[in-house]
């Protein structure tokens, strides 16, 4: 059971907007600690979506989008497509645990 | 561009100690970054195992701490993962990591090995 929840799935038909989220608690986002996501196709390593709950590294369309308020955080994909179909993750640091965190994941299946 | 790449037995017997290697190319550990392990059992989710600086410093998952040992070897431009003890638990795949960010409260993994499957096993 991670300190970051995320829904185990989400669902969306090509174009549509889907977000994913992740929520924790004072100890970890609502303490200002920063959230960052992961897109896992399948049998391949996680792949940096967004760093710093915003930013997307170098060659991350702007389709995807993350936003942070009070103790949680979102994940925004607009226009989705086939190949957004993966497991998501989002991660930060938790000053209880005094380690980094990561999300249970949520598989994002496109209709 | 920076490349990872795990390396290691791809079978640990029980209470044996599990030995993994992530050599860097393209870029010298000496430069800077964080480097990190993380696993993924199998149809679960990432589990963060520890990091460490060139200078040797490390951080830790304490829920591991007691049986994990990172190391670099500046030299080979790779570091090490030591897991002792290993259960059938400790099934999964490996993956290494660079970590940017301010380490380590804010750090992320910018580039990551493809990752190498262990599995423990008698």
């Amino acid at each position: 059971q991670s300190v970051l929840t995320q829904p185990p799935s989400v669902s969306g038909a090509p174009g549509q907007r889907v977000t994913i989220s992740c929520t924790g608690s004072s100890s970890n986002i609502g303490a200002g600690y920063d959230v960052h996501w992961y897109r896992q196709l399948p049998g391949t390593a996680p792949k940096l979506l967004l760093y710093g709950n915003y930013n997307r590294p170098s060659g991350v369309p702007d389709r995807f989008s993350g936003s942070k308020s009070a103790t949680s955080a979102s994940l925004a994909i607009t226009g989705l497509q086939a190949e957004d179909e993966a497991d998501y993750y989002c991660q930060s640091y938790d000053s209880s645990l005094s380690d980094s965190v990561f999300g249970g994941g949520t598989k994002l299946t496109v209709l | 561009q920076v490349q990872l790449q795990e390396s290691g037995p791809g079978l640990v017997k029980p209470s044996e100690t599990l030995s993994l290697t992530c050599t860097v190319s393209a870029y010298s550990i000496n430069s800077g970054y964080y480097w990190g392990w993380i696993r993924q059992p199998p149809g679960k989710g990432l589990e963060w195992i520890g990091s460490v600086y060139h200078s040797g410093y490390t951080y830790y998952n304490p829920s591991l701490k007691s049986r994990v040992t990172i190391s670099v070897d500046t030299s080979k431009n790779h570091f090490s993962l030591k897991l002792s003890s290993v259960t059938a638990a400790d099934t999964a795949v490996y993956f290494c990591a660079r970590l940017a960010g301010v380490a380590p409260y804010h750090y992320y993994m910018d580039v990551w090995g493809k990752g190498t499957t262990v599995t423990v096993s008698s």
